[in-house]
């Protein structure tokens, strides 16, 4: 079955560390590929995505990701973090032509000041 | 410009009532998506709509009707609530095409005692 894998589900750091989250999708067709975040009590936001073109994308506050199509992966990263990227992270993923977006189950992410 | 707006945000249902989630967007956006999402299960889709008039089955449609009346507005209904629908309820939309990113709505926060 075709499915968005996201691992780590609990990722606690310190500011300034990087952080890297991992996403791998199954589908075997051209894909386009998302990572959204949802801060404390609000609603998803978008924070990069990945079409086709140069496969790392940078997004916004710093986060980029880079799709390995070999392995399947949408990682994301970002160098230093800060407090205020306490949030949780979605991957997503469609296929090229259909507008239903298949989520992992996301990464609960805490930084510690 | 008030994006996707989803009412009410709060509600506790007894076993067995019943009540319809409202969306709503102002972008004229062609698809609309309910999803759930419950802790450590990322978000699942319930329904879907590519446009006024239609709806289809998501990824846990069972217990969930929709309806499409009107291209802005996108309801789920509940005709018999259980436990089980105990969860965060998300509306999302987009334009049409797989590149355009969700926009969601602030969230559902139901609870059926």
């Amino acid at each position: 079955a075709q499915s968005v894998s996201q691992h780590n589900h609990h990722v606690i750091l310190s500011e300034a560390a990087s952080l890297e989250l991992g996403c791998n999708y199954s589908y075997g067709g051209t894909v386009n590929l998302f990572w959204y975040v949802q801060y404390p009590g609000q609603h998803l936001q978008l924070l990069l995505k990945y079409f086709s073109g140069d496969p790392l994308v940078k997004g916004i506050k710093g986060f980029e990701a880079e799709f390995i199509k070999s392995k399947f992966s949408f990682n994301l990263r970002k160098p230093s973090v800060q407090w205020s990227d306490t949030a949780e992270y979605f991957c997503a993923v469609t296929l090229r032509g259909n507008n239903r977006l298949a989520f992992g189950k996301g990464n609960q992410v805490v930084v510690i000041p | 410009n008030a994006g996707v707006t989803q009412t009410p945000k709060f509600r506790v249902l007894k076993t067995g009532q019943s009540m319809t989630l409202l969306c709503a967007q102002d972008m004229n956006h062609e698809y609309m998506y309910w999803y759930r999402q419950d802790p450590g299960m990322g978000l699942r889709l319930i329904h879907y709509s590519v446009g006024e008039g239609t709806t289809a089955k998501g990824e846990v449609p069972d217990g969930y009707n929709v309806s499409r009346l009107k291209k802005q507005n996108f309801l789920l209904g509940l005709e018999s609530a259980a436990p089980s629908q105990t969860s965060v309820y998300f509306c999302a939309s987009t334009p049409g095409q797989g590149t355009s990113p969700l926009h969601f709505g602030n969230g559902t926060r139901l609870t059926v005692t």
